[in-house]
């Protein structure tokens, strides 16, 4: 067990739809990542929070958003699915996104299928 | 663009067969080079971090080592609960602090 939570562990919903992914990081751990695996093309990321700002971005579609609330939980807001969104999401953290020692641990995930 | 590259894609092992993963990378700077651990529909399971070339970790029957231009991960006497997909991973000397993912090589170990 990595510490990381995440919620719902599998969701199945139509094209059109809107979703929330939901993660809450290791006790003390300030960055927060989403990541998007899928059978094509392997563990991409999509973006960072540190401490309820967004560090990074990566390949995330305009129709994705993301925040970080002042508790640290994270919600991943998918929206207008499409049936190619259909993935596993990761949640991962680590202490501080800045320093060298910056292992990510990884959640769960959450299924997303659309149907 | 940060590019990982792992192989072979598959190995199949007998029990007590050692072998080694290869991971090539190219990346402007390297923090460092991670690899986990993936089981079927689970999260990646965090194992090692490298950081320069000539560093050497290891947890149990395994062994990961790093060049500057690619990490082997080493497994000896393997066991039928070392089967899992192994990932490596970079993290770019940047402004941010992605990992860029290679596309893992799939572990079977027969007993």
């Amino acid at each position: 067990d990595s510490g990381v939570t995440q919620t719902p562990k599998h969701l199945i919903t139509a094209t059109g739809q809107r979703v929330t992914l939901r993660c809450s990081p290791r006790s003390g751990d300030l960055s927060v990542y989403w990541y998007q695996q899928s059978l094509d093309q392997g563990l991409q990321f999509l973006i960072q929070y540190y401490n309820g700002e967004e560090r990074a971005k990566g390949n995330i579609l305009e129709r994705f958003s993301a925040q970080q609330f002042p508790d640290l939980h994270s919600e991943l807001n998918l929206s207008s699915l499409e049936l190619g969104d259909s993935a596993l999401y990761f949640c991962a953290s680590s202490v501080d996104g800045r320093a060298s020692y910056n292992e990510q641990f990884f959640g769960p995930g959450t299924r997303l299928t659309v149907l | 663009e940060d590019q990982v590259t792992q192989s072979p894609e598959a190995l199949r092992l007998q029990e007590g067969e050692s072998s080694s993963l290869n991971c090539s990378y190219t990346v402007s700077g390297l923090r460092g080079l991670f690899w986990y651990r993936q089981d079927p529909g689970k999260g990646p399971e965090f194992l090692f971090t490298l950081y320069s070339a000539g560093e050497e970790k290891e947890k149990e029957r395994l062994k990961a080592t790093l060049t500057k231009k690619e990490s082997f991960l080493h497994i000896t006497a393997p066991k039928p609960e070392d089967s899992a997909t192994y990932l490596c991973a970079v993290q770019a000397r940047s402004n941010d602090y992605k990992l860029s993912f290679g596309a893992g090589t799939t572990v079977t170990v027969r007993a």
